[in-house]
């Protein structure tokens, strides 16, 4: 089946420095990520919605100069924390589909992000 | 843009009890409904989906079933074990929101042993 991988599993920084999120498909071109910010005991929130090749799509409230996503391949897309601030301190999720219309989505395995 | 509302938000249960999990959706054009399954601190995991030309659908203990008139669509775990403890999401999309899922607030389903 499907695989999303995303590195790194885990990171905490400091306040002001910016964190780079990978999420890569192993065994499939994904035309379309997706990202997702989780708090805990909460349900999962779409921040934004990349193409390959294209800008990506940000939902309403989410900052697009502060997390910058990146899908350069169709393997490839990366979101990065810039100017982290204990606020950003979350659980961040990719996820992918291989094609249009309604394909499963795969996730990745998460990245929980520690700002001090 | 399309509104999923999950209920309950935590369910505790003995073991071998049933669970049911239900969702309501707003977007008449909505065709695909998956539910996720995920344990703390891990990625979401696709356990059983439907589509709106289908009204239920099986796969050993677990059971989705949809009414589209009534826009709603419910989880069914029958034989509950702990192993099962984990948060349940269901989820809605349509190609009106880009195929797009839609997700619930998520349960938290407890299954004492």
């Amino acid at each position: 089946g499907a695989v999303v991988s995303q590195h790194p599993s885990w990171v905490i920084c400091k306040s002001g420095t910016s964190v780079k999120i990978e999420c890569r498909s192993l065994d499939f071109q994904a035309t379309t990520m997706f990202w997702y910010r989780q708090f805990p005991k909460q349900s999962l929130m779409l921040m934004a919605t990349s193409n390959e090749g294209s800008k990506a799509t940000y939902e309403q409230g989410v900052e697009k100069d502060k997390f910058l996503i990146n899908h350069a391949s169709l393997t490839l897309s990366t979101l990065t924390v810039t100017s982290a601030h204990p606020e950003d301190s979350s659980f961040y999720i990719c996820s992918a589909r291989a094609g249009r219309g309604n394909y499963g989505y795969t996730f990745g395995s998460g990245t929980r992000l520690t700002v001090v | 843009g399309e509104n999923v509302e999950q209920h309950p938000s935590t369910l505790s249960v003995q073991e071998g009890d049933s669970a049911v999990i239900k969702c309501t959706y707003s977007d008449s054009a909505s065709n695909y409904f998956p539910w996720y399954k995920q344990e703390l601190g891990k990625r979401p995991q696709l356990i059983i989906d439907i589509r709106s030309n289908v009204g239920e659908k099986k796969d050993q203990r677990i059971a989705v079933t949809l009414n589209k008139t009534a826009k709603h669509f419910s989880l069914h775990i029958t034989e509950t074990q702990p192993e099962d403890s984990a948060v349940y999401f269901c989820a809605a999309t349509s190609s009106g929101g880009s195929y797009i899922p839609t997700f619930g607030r998520g349960t938290s389903l407890i299954v004492h042993p």
